[in-house]
């Protein structure tokens, strides 16, 4: 069964570092998601992509976060500068169409030191 | 409560019983998803049941809808201690919003299951 599959599995970062949390969502989909959930907390949404542009964020996707779809597999999310409150799961996801099955990868723990 | 909000938040079964989970929410949805995690791990998708339908199976799993009552509910029958993890409901906007695709969670019910 196609998956969407999240790279790297656990990532330790110092504070003020870059991360690219990388994805390859499931390869006819077109809608493209990133999550987070902190430890013990909701899963919370954080942006949506669509037609090679963001179509929705949440205000926890401020300036220092960025989305790409480098090419025709990849999604990635950049945290510019980390600061330890990042330090979470993050979780990529896509559907192939809106209002359909959204489906998951594993999930990027990310934790910020 | 806020959107997708689950009840209990914590169900301890012994294997072989039937264990139902309940989920509320607030505004109008497109669809509303049951999702599995297990401890430390992704989310698997169980069940996607629409605005207009009123229950869905799955093997094991029955899932309603009350959109009157903003409510769904998961059962699992017969479970296993395999079942042992955390259920989610998860609600996507209605078309034409700006929230359609975009999935709001609840805080997810805690599953055991004693062998």
């Amino acid at each position: 069964e196609p998956e969407v599959t999240q790279t790297p599995s656990h990532q330790v970062t110092q504070m003020g570092q870059e991360v690219i949390l990388r994805c390859v969502p499931i390869s006819n989909h077109l809608y493209f998601y990133w999550y987070r959930q902190i430890l013990g907390q909701k899963v919370e949404f954080l942006v949506s992509f669509y037609n090679n542009e963001i179509s929705e964020k949440s205000e926890i996707f401020d300036d220092q976060f960025s989305v790409e779809r480098p090419d025709g597999s990849n999604f990635t999310l950049k945290i510019r500068s980390t600061k330890l409150e990042d330090s979470a799961m993050y979780f990529c996801a896509s559907g192939s169409w809106e209002g359909n099955t959204i489906y998951f990868g594993e999930g990027s723990w990310l934790t910020v030191v | 409560s806020q959107q997708g909000e689950e009840d209990p938040q914590a169900l301890s079964i012994q294997e072989g019983e039937n264990a139902t989970m309940n989920c509320s929410y607030k505004t109008s949805i497109n669809n509303l998803q049951w999702y599995r995690q297990n401890s430390g791990r992704g989310l698997v998708h169980l069940i996607l049941i629409r605005s207009n339908e009123r229950e869905k199976h799955s093997g094991r799993l029955r899932v309603t809808l009350d959109t009157s009552k903003k409510s769904s509910s998961l059962l699992i029958t017969a479970s296993r201690a395999a079942d042992t993890a955390s259920y989610f409901c998860a609600t996507a906007g209605r078309a034409g919003g700006t929230s359609y695709g975009k999935l709001t969670f609840g805080q997810g019910t805690i599953l055991t299951v004693h062998p």
